[in-house]
This record gives structure tokens, C-alpha cells and sequence, in this order.
């Protein structure tokens, strides 16, 4: 089946740190999708993306759907405490396919000690 | 608007019991999926309802597993008997129809000793 692959597996930030984590498929998918996780709590949808090289913002947050419509990054400028939790990126095939999401593993970011 | 409800949020059971969830999603969102998200990694669809019909459930456990929405609202998912590796939090989540973004309930933590 359709695999996404995230990198980093986990990070560690600093207050005021950009960072930036992929998200790659054997795939192609149609649209691709950013969501962060917190402890205890269902994904929240941060981005979506619809056309190949599409470039989006949400505040902080920076998605781009890579032009071979097989990866996209996320970067989140001027971290800050709240960034902490699990971002997974999600892919959807097709409208015939329904709106099932096919997820990636994750990328768990933590504060620094 | 209220957000996707599930219960119940925890559920200890022992192995060979059976155990069921609770799903209301978001009023009028007609498509409902239920996932299931084992420790360290990203979720899984196990089955998406449009209305009260099954649209996709080749991952769901048929052996063990089912799952109705018998009025086209609430949800419920059933594991009878549970093995060891159910261990798992099971989202639901919901859509309108056409529509990428999820919004995802806080999930039920199943362990099962």
C-alpha cells in the first residue's frame, strides 16, 4: 500500500528556531495535508494543499506541495513552546478514492532541555 | 460548533473480551471514519461511512472488527474478541461531503492486558 515517509523522526527545538521536516511518498497524491497532534488529543489540521508547487501559509507555518506531487515540507518559523507535539503529514489519492487520508509516521518535536 | 464527541476517553479491557466506542460527529457532516492510531505512529483507516453506507473498509479486521451508523449520525465501533495488539487510541473523525479537512475527535485509549 501507499507509504509516507517523515524525516526528521524527532526534533528538538529551541525558542525562536525555524524548523523545517519532509514528508515523502512513493506515491503521487493529489492532495497533501499538515497536522499537528498533542498529547491526548485527535490531529488538528494546521495546512492543506491542493496544486502540485503550491506554496501555502498559515502564521508561522509554511507548507509547499512538491512539484512531482511525491513530498512536501512544513517549516515553522520563530518556534515557540507550544510548537511541541506529533506533525503528521497525510496524503490523499484521488476523489475516487474517497476522502481516505493516508498518513505518515510523524515527526515528534520537543523543547530543548 | 460542537466538535466530534467520543467515548468513552479510556478503556482497560483484558484479552477475549469484546469492547465498543462511541462516535457522534460534527452535525451534518455526512462522511464519518473511524481510525486507529497504535503508539509511535501515524493513523490508520479502518473504515469511512458517507451517510449510514460503508464507502471503504478493506482495512478493517472483519474477523474481529465492525462498525455501524445506522441513522447516518452517531457511530459505533465494536472489537470482539480483542487481541493484545488492539492496544491502540481509535479516533473518529468527520467531514462534509467533498471536503479534505478532518476534524478529528480526542480518541479512546484501549489497552488490553
Amino acid at each position: 500500500g501507499q507509504q509516507l515517509n517523515q524525516s526528521p523522526q524527532s526534533m528538538f527545538i529551541q525558542e525562536g528556531e525555524d524548523v523545517s521536516m519532509n514528508c515523502t511518498s512513493s506515491s503521487i497524491f493529489n492532495t497533501w495535508l499538515w497536522y499537528k497532534q498533542d498529547p491526548g488529543e485527535g490531529p488538528v489540521l494546521l495546512i492543506a494543499l491542493y496544486k502540485a508547487g503550491e506554496l501555502t501559509s498559515n502564521g508561522r507555518l509554511t507548507a509547499q506541495f512538491g512539484i512531482t506531487r511525491k513530498d512536501s515540507f512544513l517549516n515553522i518559523s520563530a518556534s515557540i513552546p507550544s510548537d511541541v507535539g506529533i506533525y503528521f503529514c497525510a496524503g490523499q489519492l484521488s476523489k475516487a478514492a474517497g476522502n481516505k487520508l493516508t498518513f505518515g509516521g510523524g515527526t515528534r518535536v520537543l523543547v530543548k532541555p | 460548533e460542537a466538535g466530534v464527541a467520543q467515548s468513552p476517553r479510556y478503556k482497560i479491557i483484558e484479552k477475549r473480551q469484546s469492547v465498543a466506542f462511541w462516535c457522534n460527529p460534527i452535525s451534518g457532516h455526512a462522511t464519518l471514519y473511524w481510525y486507529q492510531q497504535i503508539l509511535g505512529q501515524g493513523p490508520k483507516l479502518l473504515i469511512q461511512f458517507q451517510n449510514n453506507g460503508v464507502v471503504d473498509d478493506s482495512q478493517l479486521p472483519k474477523d474481529r472488527f465492525s462498525a455501524e451508523r445506522l441513522k447516518g449520525v452517531d457511530s459505533t465501533l465494536k472489537i470482539q474478541p480483542a487481541k493484545l495488539e488492539d492496544s491502540a487510541v481509535y479516533l473518529c473523525a468527520s467531514s462534509r461531503t467533498g471536503n479534505y479537512g478532518y476534524t478529528f475527535g480526542s480518541g479512546t485509549r484501549l489497552t488490553v492486558v
